[in-house]
């Protein structure tokens, strides 16, 4: 079974410039989250879909972070424009939901972001 | 809100040894609670997950335990390799649909 995909591995970008990041999650499932994790803390929830509807986008920044996922498949992650603080890596993960699932969350290998 | 604190921050021992990691969460009412294992540079890779309805689970040389009531849990890991260094991270979801809250994470070192 193929796990969480995510695009780029690694962008350096300079700040007040825009950038995305793709995430393709595990077939069949139709949570999916993106994680803001900042060097030496644990990740913190950006936004989260299930199929192509957002069930929790508090802590993510709207002024300049969006985030969609139309077909209820793949996600992109944009920052425009970036600031010094948004680097850090962001993470992809997804989820089975549905009864009888655990809620276990798988996540991809993340996109490190570095604004100068 | 949901707080999740993982004590301690940094960990070293010598190869062999066997070591408890914890992690503590304000809001007893939880889903369920989820051990990961972080790489430099890398994803979170799922180690355990405990239901709320479970005490503890086993995978291999680790054991991860759950004190709703107390709101804590510990991951043991029997027999420290080097392999094992990494960074662990517990992460708590407090209700079903709700999202998961992590921890900081215990930075762990075994020294061959």
């Amino acid at each position: 079974e193929a796990g969480v995909a995510q695009s780029p591995r690694y962008k350096i970008i300079e700040k007040r410039q825009s950038v995305a990041f793709w995430c393709n999650p595990i077939s069949g499932h139709a949570t999916l989250y993106w994680y803001q994790q900042i060097l030496g803390q644990g990740p913190k929830l950006l936004i989260q879909f299930q199929n192509n509807g957002v069930v929790d986008d508090s802590q993510l920044p709207k002024d300049r972070f969006s985030a969609e996922r139309l077909k209820g498949v793949d996600s992109t992650l944009k920052i425009q424009p970036a600031k010094l603080e948004d680097s850090a890596v962001y993470l992809c993960a997804s989820s089975l939901v549905g009864q009888g699932a655990r809620n276990e969350q798988f996540f991809g290998p993340g996109t490190r972001l570095t604004v100068l | 809100k949901q707080e999740v604190t993982q004590i301690p921050a940094a960990l070293s021992v010598p190869e062999g040894e066997n070591l408890v990691l914890n992690c503590s969460f304000t809001d007893s009412a939880i889903y369920n609670l989820q051990w990961f294992r972080q790489d430099p540079g890398k994803g979170l890779t799922s180690l355990l997950l405990i239901q709320s309805s479970q005490r503890e689970q086993t995978s291999g040389r680790l054991n991860a335990s759950l004190d709703k009531s107390s709101g804590r849990s510990t991951l043991y890991i029997a027999a420290s390799q080097p392999g094992d260094s990494a960074t662990y991270l517990c992460a708590v979801k407090a209700n079903y649909g709700q999202n998961f809250v992590f921890g900081p994470g215990t930075r762990l070192s075994v020294l061959p």
